[in-house]
């Protein structure tokens, strides 16, 4: 069954450091998000991509945060400077296209928990 | 804007017991319904989705949920509890023009043997 990939699963950094997670979605899957999902919470939208352009990242802290897709397939995430309250998990999900032949749903990949000393 | 309001953050209920989570939404069009679980340190995975055919829909693992209009309402059921369910469980909402889903802050269910 075909899965979202996401790497590193964990990542502990001091404050002040650059981190940098990548997310692989399922084939074909032209539609990519990354959320935030602070410990005890919903998750939260961070960007939204459409094959490789950004659609919505008025959510995402840029002083801090960038994301890209460059070839429109796989996506990278980065903080630089970590600060301690970017503890949280970091969800990549990319969505079945919309039509007859999708359904339109999201499918996650395990996320990467981020936690900053 | 969409949004949902999931009443309860934690439900705790017996072993074989009926199993109710709430949730309600805001849409300003007709909405495309979610539920997700998550396990301890996983992403999450899709229980069911309402996206206006029947509104009763069933999903995986005996959950099944129930949208009504009148209400604004997608409550998740499960006739019997498994320790196995014990999780959290979000709903979400989106109008589905390859819009974002917008998630509830979820519910934490317990299952008590």
């Amino acid at each position: 069954e075909a899965e979202v990939a996401q790497s590193p699963r964990y990542k502990i950094t001091e404050k002040s450091q650059a981190v940098a997670f990548w997310c692989d979605p399922i084939s074909g899957h032209a539609t990519l998000y990354w959320y935030r999902q602070i410990l005890g919470q919903g998750p939260e939208l961070l960007v939204q991509f459409q094959d490789e352009s950004v659609v919505d990242d008025s959510q995402l802290p840029k002083d801090r945060f960038s994301a890209e897709r460059l070839k429109g397939v796989d996506s990278t995430l980065k903080i630089q400077p970590a600060e301690l309250g970017d503890s949280a998990m970091y969800l990549c999900a990319s969505r079945d296209p919309i039509g007859t032949s999708g359904s339109g749903e999201l499918f996650f990949g395990e996320g990467s928990r981020l936690t900053v000393l | 804007a969409q949004s949902v309001t999931q009443l309860g953050s934690h439900v705790s209920v017996s072993e074989g017991a009926l199993v109710l989570l709430r949730c309600n939404y805001s849409s300003s069009v007709p909405p495309y319904l979610f539920w997700y679980v998550q396990y301890p340190n996983q992403g999450l995975q899709l229980l069911l989705k309402y996206t206006s055919a029947a509104t009763l829909v069933k999903g995986i693992n005996g959950f099944e949920a129930e949208f009504k209009k009148s209400e604004t309402s997608f409550h998740l059921t499960k006739p019997s509890a498994h320790m196995s369910d014990a999780a959290e469980y979000f709903c979400a909402v989106s109008d589905f023009r390859n819009t974002p889903l917008v998630f509830g802050k979820g519910t934490r269910l317990s299952v008590i043997a």
